[in-house]
């Protein structure tokens, strides 16, 4: 059983480009979460994807965007970043006991 | 929406004594409870979870309490070890879809 993986692990923007994060869920689940942590804050729900289909989505922007692939891992896209989406990011995946397992994170900072 | 209120939002102790986290969600829909340890620069790790039919779960130093009526759950670390220095958080969630809300955090700081 191979654990939840993001990359890349750190990542520099500025105002104004798009990123694209990446993450592995772990074997056998097939429900991924995107959440964003700023500094001493809890993790903040961004969406879900279950079997390729969004699922859920917490109060951010359309600018966030995601998909999931037929192997479950999934992409996070910001377009048009901004200062304050300088975070953590962090997926988590989960299966059918709906037990989330987290990935390390991503760190962005945005310039 | 849900929303998780969590107390304190730091919690210093010598060891070897107990450690007592609180947090109160606000949808009476909210069936499952989960508390993760998070330590400095690394990914929150689930340490123990609860779910609305059980009122008490125990694995080995920690339990977590959960009273539906009050609306509010608690995790509970009995002799405490520098190790458990971390920041805790709990989180609610309902439903079929697991999509929790979590609380602000617990800084705990165990000193030796």
């Amino acid at each position: 059983e191979t654990g939840v993986t993001q990359s890349p692990t750190h990542l520099i923007k500025t105002r104004g480009q798009q990123v694209t994060l990446r993450c592995s869920s772990q074997s056998g689940h097939n429900t991924v979460s995107w959440y964003q942590q700023a500094l001493g804050q809890g993790p903040q729900f961004i969406f879900q994807y279950y079997r390729e289909e969004e699922n859920g989505r917490g109060n951010f922007p359309p600018r966030f965007s995601g998909l999931q692939f037929p192997n479950y891992s999934s992409e996070l896209n910001v377009n048009a970043l901004e200062l304050d989406d300088s975070a953590l990011y962090l997926c988590a995946s989960s299966g059918v006991i709906n037990e989330q397992f987290f990935g390390p994170g991503t760190r962005l900072t945005v310039l | 929406g849900e929303n998780v209120e969590q107390h304190p939002s730091t919690l210093s102790v010598q060891e070897g004594d107990s450690a007592v986290i609180k947090c109160t969600y606000s949808d009476s829909a909210s069936n499952y409870f989960p508390w993760y340890k998070q330590e400095l620069g690394k990914r929150p790790q689930l340490i123990i979870d609860i779910r609305s039919n059980v009122g008490e779960k125990k694995d080995q130093r920690i339990a977590v309490t959960l009273n539906k009526t009050a609306k509010h759950f608690s995790l509970h670390i009995t002799e405490t070890q520098p190790e458990d220095s971390a920041v805790y958080f709990c989180a609610a969630s309902k439903g079929g879809s697991y999509i929790p809300t979590f609380g602000r955090g617990t800084s705990l700081i165990v000193h030796p």
